[in-house]
């Protein structure tokens, strides 16, 4: 299994507070992501990296920042959570040979309820 | 924009059932095509790829053929058993290099004694 972990693997929160998930990964992957799972929707990009410091939107940024100060770590943060953040989070990694279109890996998720 | 269209679940069937899990995407280019199987609790894992037109994944029992034609990558498995149960995504990723994945909604297969 890739070298994912995501913490925490379960939150429960206030609306209005503030949130960080974090991502770690054991892998040296140059590429990674957050997604969100919903009903309906499969998954939707929230942010990626492609590199330190250096990370874009994707299709569901509103409401989201990101952080990347380290290879090995990627936060995603909602500085003030709203029950429409209420959704499972997923951390993924790619791009371990830095070829094309290489495996993306998933970590386990995260549950985070808003209420 | 892209986008991926998956039938929609669930998916019931008896074991040694054959299955179809229709896929079809919309997409500027040659974009790259994937399989992905969720089971309960867990994160996604990679079931199998196509990165180019006609090309055939095939994992696990599971195939799948890139169809350009027919902007479709339906996903086949001859028996199905028990311990397929989970659900199934579809997805694919454009070539600008840094292989974002755009999903399907996802099925839920659902397989019985």
């Amino acid at each position: 299994d890739a070298g994912i972990t995501q913490s925490p693997r379960h939150k429960v929160t206030e609306t209005g507070t503030p949130v960080t998930l974090r991502c770690h990964q054991t892998e040296n992957h140059r590429y990674m992501y957050w997604y969100r799972q919903d009903p309906g929707h499969g998954l939707r990009l929230i942010h990626y990296s492609y590199g330190v410091k250096d990370t874009d939107k994707g299709e569901v940024s509103d409401g989201y920042s990101v952080s990347r100060s380290k290879t090995e770590d990627f936060l995603l943060t909602l500085e003030s959570a709203t029950s429409s953040q209420t959704s499972v989070y997923f951390c993924a990694i790619s791009g371990g040979t830095g070829a094309p279109n290489t495996e993306a890996f998933f970590g386990q998720g995260t549950r985070l309820t808003v209420v | 924009g892209n986008s991926v269209t998956q039938m929609e679940g669930p998916v019931t069937l008896s074991e040694e059932a054959f299955l179809t899990i229709n896929c079809t995407y919309t997409a500027t280019g040659y974009p790259s095509l994937f399989w992905y199987v969720q089971y309960p609790g867990e994160g996604l894992q990679l079931l199998l790829k196509a990165t180019k037109a006609d090309d055939k994944g095939s994992n696990k029992g599971f195939e799948a053929t890139y169809r350009k034609e027919t902007t479709s990558f339906h996903l086949e498995k001859g028996s199905v058993q028990v311990s397929d149960s989970a659900v199934y995504f579809c997805a694919l990723s454009d070539n600008t290099g840094f292989q974002k994945l755009v999903f399907g909604t996802g099925t839920r297969l659902l397989v019985s004694p």
